[in-house]
């Protein structure tokens, strides 16, 4: 079964340096998302993106965060100057065709802002 | 606003059925998400729903929507202790590019 592969697992950065969190979504996927789950709390939508631009961003999404599609198949999110709050585990998503059947996640990245 | 919520734990005893019960707030919302979280994993989709569908069943599991009380329900039946895990509801927003809203989740702990 076609899966979103998000590479590396676990992250540990210092506070004020910048991370890139990728992601290898579906090939045939025309959708891509990025959310993010702080320990015990909800998964909180960050970003879509279609059509190779942002779609709809959360309030979350501020100046430090970026998407980009270098190439045709990956998908990251870079964090400029991490914060001790960015600390969460980042789950990238894909779609074929919005809602529907449903979005794959991939396992995700444990971003650790020390 | 869009809201999700869920009761936060649940326990049953082994080859018991499980409910876990999630209400939403927005209207316009068009499909209807379960996803099951392992410890330390990602995303599971377990099923969905249409929102104008009532019911959906898929082998053990079965979705029950009442969108007049914007109220979805999961049940498990014959609950084993593999389905231990966190239990998300969520739904998709229409008008926008379906952005998922996501419930605080719903631990279900099977004893024997």
């Amino acid at each position: 079964e076609p899966e979103v592969t998000q590479t590396p697992s676990h992250q540990v950065t210092q506070m004020g340096q910048e991370v890139i969190l990728r992601c290898v979504p579906i090939s045939n996927h025309l959708y891509f998302y990025w959310y993010r789950q702080i320990l015990g709390q909800k998964v909180e939508f960050l970003v879509s993106f279609y059509n190779n631009e942002i779609s709809e961003k959360s309030e979350i999404f501020d100046d430090q965060f970026s998407v980009e599609r270098p190439d045709g198949s990956n998908f990251t999110l870079k964090i400029r100057s991490t914060k001790l709050e960015d600390s969460a585990m980042y789950f990238c998503a894909s779609s074929e065709a919005g809602a529907g059947n449903g979005y794959t996640f991939g396992s995700g990245t444990r971003l650790t802002v020390v | 606003g869009e809201d999700v919520e869920q009761s936060l734990f649940l326990s049953v005893r082994e080859g018991d059925s499980s409910v876990i019960n999630c209400t939403y707030t927005d209207s316009s919302s068009t499909y209807l998400y379960w996803y099951k979280q392992e410890p330390g994993a990602g995303l599971q989709l377990l099923t969905y729903i249409f929102s104008n569908m009532d019911m959906k069943q898929d082998q053990r599991l079965t979705v029950l929507l009442n969108k007049k009380d914007k109220h979805l329900s999961l049940r498990i039946a014959d609950t084993q202790t593999g389905d231990s895990a966190i239990y998300f509801c969520a739904e998709s927003i229409s008008g926008g590019y379906n952005k998922l809203i996501f419930g605080a989740g719903t631990r279900l702990a099977v004893h024997p």
